[in-house]
């Protein structure tokens, strides 16, 4: 079955750059079945979709976070990657990398999520 | 502040049922039938409950409904049991330039 894996330092300094990768597992990226999704998660508080890359490297962004957000795919390594520019103590949280499926229009797959903390 | 307004909590004895409801506008909930529920555990990822506004994935019991009336989703969980203790999330599209928006999460207890 697929699975999904987020990777990347937990830890990032205001100012400067966060960068995650989701490695997926048990499928391949390159399917077109799927749209490939990053949504976070602050402490004690609700979601939020931040962007989507489909296979052909086509992104969609939340607009309230376009201007800082980089999500990018790797169909060699059956990786996609998120990049989030300008930090502040605001991007904290539970960051998840999960799978937009074109044919349910949900996130039908997660992975177990990772915490990021902005501070210096 | 979540795009769709959802109750912070609601709770219920075993057996019983609940719903949760998920308000949006005609530009997210009332435009589109892709609304779908996500259950989640402290600690954990979320889960898909629910697509589509009313269907079930694979291996979701189907004491969990959806349902949408104007731009007001539900979900209602029948039989209630201790189990089904989590938060729950809605999430609906949004058009082509927003995509993807969420409620603020309701908190289940099971009395």
């Amino acid at each position: 079955q697929v699975q999904l894996q987020e990777s990347g330092p937990g830890l990032v300094k205001p100012s400067q750059t966060l960068s995650l990768t989701c490695t997926v597992s048990g499928g391949s990226i390159s399917s077109g079945s799927y749209y490939w999704s990053w949504i976070r998660q602050p402490a004690g508080k609700g979601l939020e979709w931040i962007g989507r890359i489909y296979t052909s490297g086509s992104t969609n962004y939340n607009p309230s976070l376009k201007s800082r957000v980089t999500i990018s795919v790797d169909t060699s390594k059956n990786q996609f990657s998120l990049k989030l520019s300008s930090v502040t103590a605001a991007d904290t949280a539970v960051y998840y990398c999960a799978r937009d499926n074109r044919a349910t229009d949900a996130f039908d797959i997660w992975g177990q999520g990772t915490m990021v903390t902005v501070s210096s | 502040q979540s795009a769709l307004t959802q109750p912070r909590s609601v709770s219920g004895s075993p057996g019983q049922s609940v719903t949760i409801s998920c308000t949006g506008t005609s530009s997210d909930v009332g435009g589109y039938n892709y609304v779908s529920w996500y259950q989640q555990h402290p600690g954990k990822a979320p889960k898909l409950m629910i697509y589509d506004v009313s269907k079930r994935p694979s291996g979701v019991p189907d004491r969990f409904s959806g349902s949408k009336s104007g731009n007001t989703a539900s979900l209602t969980i029948s039989g209630l049991q201790a189990e089904d203790e989590a938060d729950y999330y809605c999430c609906s599209y949004a058009g082509s330039y927003t995509f993807w928006v969420f409620g603020g999460g309701t908190k289940l207890t099971v009395l």
